[in-house]
Parts: C-alpha cells; structure tokens; sequence
C-alpha cells in the first residue's frame, strides 16, 4: 500500500493553463506539506495543513492554492502557469503530535513542465 | 533560523570504498537531523535520523551517520559503497518555528559510485 500518493505524476502543460495536483496519505497523519523541488534539485517547503487548517504558508505566488478537504487529502491548485513554476512538486505527511517526524513519508513527486 | 550546509556538490567513490556525504548544521536548540536519498526519477526516501542519544545513527540501505556537536556536522556514511548508491543525498534540519514542524534541506550532494 502506497502511504503517500500523489497524482499525477507527470504534468506538461502550456503558459497560462490552471492546473491541479492530488496528494492523499493513509497514514492517519494529521499534518501534510508540499515541498518544491527547483531545476537545480534544490528543495523548499510551501504549505503545510495540519486537520484541514493552513498552518504554514511560505512566500508563494497566491497563484498556487492548496486545498485540503480532510485532512488524509491536500491538493495543490495552480492558477495562470508560468516557465519558472516547472518543478518537481512533492507531498509529504508527518503525525503532528510527534515532532520528530516532521515529513517522513513523501511522496514519489509531480513533474511538471510548463511550455 | 535553522539551516544546514552540503559543501560538496558531487562526490564521487570507487565500488568497495568508504563514502562520506557532508552536512553542516546551524540551529538553535537541539538539532534534529535527518537524511534523505533520491534515486534518479523517483520520490525522496527517509534514511535516518539523529534525535537524541548515541552519536552513531544507523540507516537504511547500511548507511550510518555521526552527529558531531562540537563540529556541528552530521555527515553520512557507508562502510563499502555500491553502485546502486548513486543518487541525490539530502541533508535536512527540523524547524520549529512558530510551532509547526517542517523540514529545512540542504542543496543536495550527488554521490557517483563508480564499478
């Protein structure tokens, strides 16, 4: 069983386009994040939810808007696609009440390639 | 705010070898630590990890690392490398800052091992 599951994983798409990307962990996790991983490999954290609530919020164009319907879910919307937002967008989830695993479990990635 | 460092951008090793992977940390309190290997075209996978207790932190795959207080460094370590080892190495800091965990990664070190 996939823990962290993220779809899809490839994603090409023209300038402009709105798109969205799924992340679901079935871990019973209650805090899930997404990290952003630029073409020079370096990794950064964008948003994390704990239980459906924002609870860290990077600078990050509001064209990117995460969504979190319950908290084994957390979307990662996309308006107005840019060149720079080419990345590999990873989903990763920790259980909150223990700090020593602050996203363990990640993901296997979203590639996206904006043209 | 917490951070760490991986000097090196790529290190490469010979088959059989010992290899060690760089990591310097800057944090205020304790540091939890961490180590995460990226295989070509896949997700980021957990190694390990140093919370508290002996210095020497066994891992998956046989990797090892030391933390080391006095030198601020947490770097990897295998006894024989493979080439099956050649991957992207992350080294990453758990920030707390305003009481949410998220993970604070270092640049990345790709690590060639050559046959």
């Amino acid at each position: 069983d996939t823990a962290v599951s993220q779809t899809p994983k490839y994603l090409v798409t023209q300038m402009g386009n709105d798109k969205s990307i799924k992340c679901e962990q079935n871990l019973g996790h209650d805090t899930m994040y997404w990290y952003k991983q630029d073409s020079k490999k370096f990794l950064k954290i964008m948003f994390s939810y704990n239980n459906k609530e924002l609870i860290i919020n990077e600078t990050v164009p509001n064209r990117f808007s995460p969504k979190s319907p319950d908290k084994a879910h957390l979307n990662l919307h996309i308006n107005s696609l840019e060149l720079g937002d080419s990345a590999v967008y990873f989903c990763a989830s920790s259980p909150r009440i223990n700090p020593s695993d602050p996203g363990r479990d990640f993901g296997q990635g979203t590639r996206l390639t904006v043209v | 705010a917490q951070s760490v460092a991986q000097p090196e951008d790529q290190v490469n090793v010979a088959e059989g070898n010992p290899l060690t992977v760089k990591c310097t940390y800057s944090v205020s309190g304790n540091p939890y630590l961490f180590w995460y290997v990226q295989y070509p075209n896949r997700g980021l996978q957990f190694l390990l990890k140093y919370i508290t207790g002996d210095n020497l932190v066994k891992g998956s795959y046989g990797f090892e690392a030391e933390f080391n207080k006095s030198q601020t460094s947490f770097h990897l370590k295998k006894p024989s490398a493979l080439v099956s080892d050649s991957a992207l190495y992350f080294c990453a800091v758990r920030d707390l800052s305003g009481g949410y965990n998220k993970l604070i990664f270092g640049a990345g070190t790709r690590l060639a091992v050559h046959p």
